[in-house]
């Protein structure tokens, strides 16, 4: 079993829709929690830090369950734009500080 | 603003040259990370680094090995290169020991060996 599991996608959303995306992990010890964003052919993008509490930003809202070790992602009003794969990146101790473990990603296309 | 630069952006070598990926950052970060990514699998750690002259091994180090000399700066080497290391290479640097800071990545290093 991966460390990081994502849903395996591809999601197709006509324009204006509301996705959303899942992330489970299953190191305990994890510490932090990303989404990246990558667009085709490009570097990931930091899109946002996850946090306990929940955290909105614009149109994106992440949620944490750590008791559950899932994490969420969901995209209101979906832009053309918002076409990336999604990545979802916990921050898990090691012996030398802390190491990124990156899920799969999930492929998003949203269409006109 | 923050910045992680790779030497290149597309490299086209032969099976069994030495290819060197350079990498530099200016966040002055402790950590460095080369990752390598292909269709299916995602990004898989191949080394990293938390300090000058340190390094560390990853999910897959076979056929690689780095290089951390200054802080800023972290190679990656393919002693004899193969057809199954043509892939992305992407560079990332954090902090270290922060836990809430992110991974910030270069641009990436698209290697074709043939």
């Amino acid at each position: 079993r991966k460390e990081v599991e994502q849903d395996p996608g591809p999601f197709n959303v006509p324009e204006g829709a509301t996705v959303a995306f899942n992330c489970t992990y299953s190191n305990s010890a994890s510490q932090s929690f990303f989404w990246y964003r990558q667009d085709c052919r490009k570097e990931p993008k930091l899109l946002m830090s996850v946090y306990s509490s929940g955290n909105e930003d614009g149109r994106f809202t992440a949620q944490l369950n750590r008791a559950s070790q899932y994490i969420s992602l969901l995209i209101r009003d979906s832009k053309l734009s918002d076409s990336a794969t999604y990545l979802c990146v916990v921050k898990r101790p090691d012996n030398y500080g802390q190491n990124f473990v990156f899920g799969p990603g999930t492929r998003l296309s949203v269409l006109p | 603003d923050v910045k992680v630069t790779q030497s290149s952006r597309y490299l086209v070598k032969r099976t069994g040259e030495k290819v060197f990926l350079e990498c530099v950052q200016d966040m002055d970060h402790e950590n460095m990370f080369w990752y390598r990514q292909d269709p299916g699998l995602g990004l898989r750690l191949i080394y990293f680094s938390y300090d000058v002259k340190m390094k560390e091994k990853g999910d897959i180090p076979e056929g690689y090995s780095v290089s951390r000399e200054k802080k800023e700066r972290f190679s990656l080497i393919l002693e004899s290169a193969s057809t199954n290391q043509t892939s992305m290479y992407l560079c990332a640097s954090s902090f270290y020991n922060r836990a809430s800071t992110e991974a910030f990545f270069g641009q990436g290093t698209r290697l074709t060996v043939v």
